[in-house]
């Protein structure tokens, strides 16, 4: 089974603090993506990754950035966090966009909270 | 852009009765569709997918299909079980690389 794991279930931090949240998954997946979720608002993409080295801004991109140095690992990086980044982060990869057809799996989220 | 919309809301069924979640979205020209499942506090898990070209697809008690001229797919659920509570996400595949999510239906099944 794809397994998605993430750094942290829950995160409190405070405003202007640089924060990282760390994503790993162990099937030699090409993409990995970051979301958040929050109420009435659905899941929205963050960044997403297609390889190794590589990222693209998804819809919200301003105030995170992303690394991605190994395969497996997706880093989400809050800079300088901002109350208005309190929210459930969840991660995801997928095996390759060759066939677009495959399904995403998801890691079980991060509830950070920034004060 | 595209836009996926999830009605009901919120659902409370009594256990045993079939019911049937709706998802509407407003670009046709989508390449899959896919049903998450996420359990409060948890992540998504996958529950089917759906091809552009495919119609339905069925797993167990569950049936998706898909209707892209009219930009509408529902989740069929057979004899609901308390098991099945939980929140029920559609989420659109439009390119090679992205997902657009609806705000799910909130599923209660009381025993």
């Amino acid at each position: 089974d794809v397994k998605v794991t993430q750094s942290s279930r829950y995160l409190v931090k405070r405003t202007g603090e640089k924060v990282f949240l760390e994503c790993v998954q162990d099937m030699d997946h090409e993409n990995m993506f970051w979301y958040r979720q929050d109420p009435g608002l659905g899941l929205r993409l963050i960044y997403f990754s297609y390889d190794v080295k590589m990222k693209e801004k998804g819809d919200i991109p301003e105030g995170y950035s992303v690394s991605r140095e190994k395969k497996e690992r997706f880093s989400l990086i809050l800079e300088s966090a901002s109350t208005n980044q309190t929210s459930m982060y969840l991660c995801a990869s997928r095996y390759k966009t060759s066939g677009i057809s495959d399904t995403q799996y998801f890691g079980p989220g991060t509830r950070l909270t920034v004060l | 852009k595209q836009e996926v919309t999830q009605i009901p809301a919120a659902l409370s069924v009594p256990e045993g009765e079939n019911l049937v979640l709706n998802c509407s979205f407003t670009d046709s020209a989508i390449y899959n569709l896919q049903w998450f499942r996420q359990d409060p506090g948890k992540g998504l898990t996958s529950l089917l997918l759906i091809q552009s070209s495919q119609r339905e697809q069925t797993s167990g008690r569950l049936n998706a299909s898909l209707d892209k001229s009219s930009g509408r797919s529902t989740l069929y659920i057979a004899a609901s079980q308390p098991g099945d509570s939980a929140t029920y996400l559609c989420a659109v595949g439009g390119s090679a690389r992205q997902l657009t999510f609806g705000s799910g239906t909130q599923l209660t099944v009381l025993p």
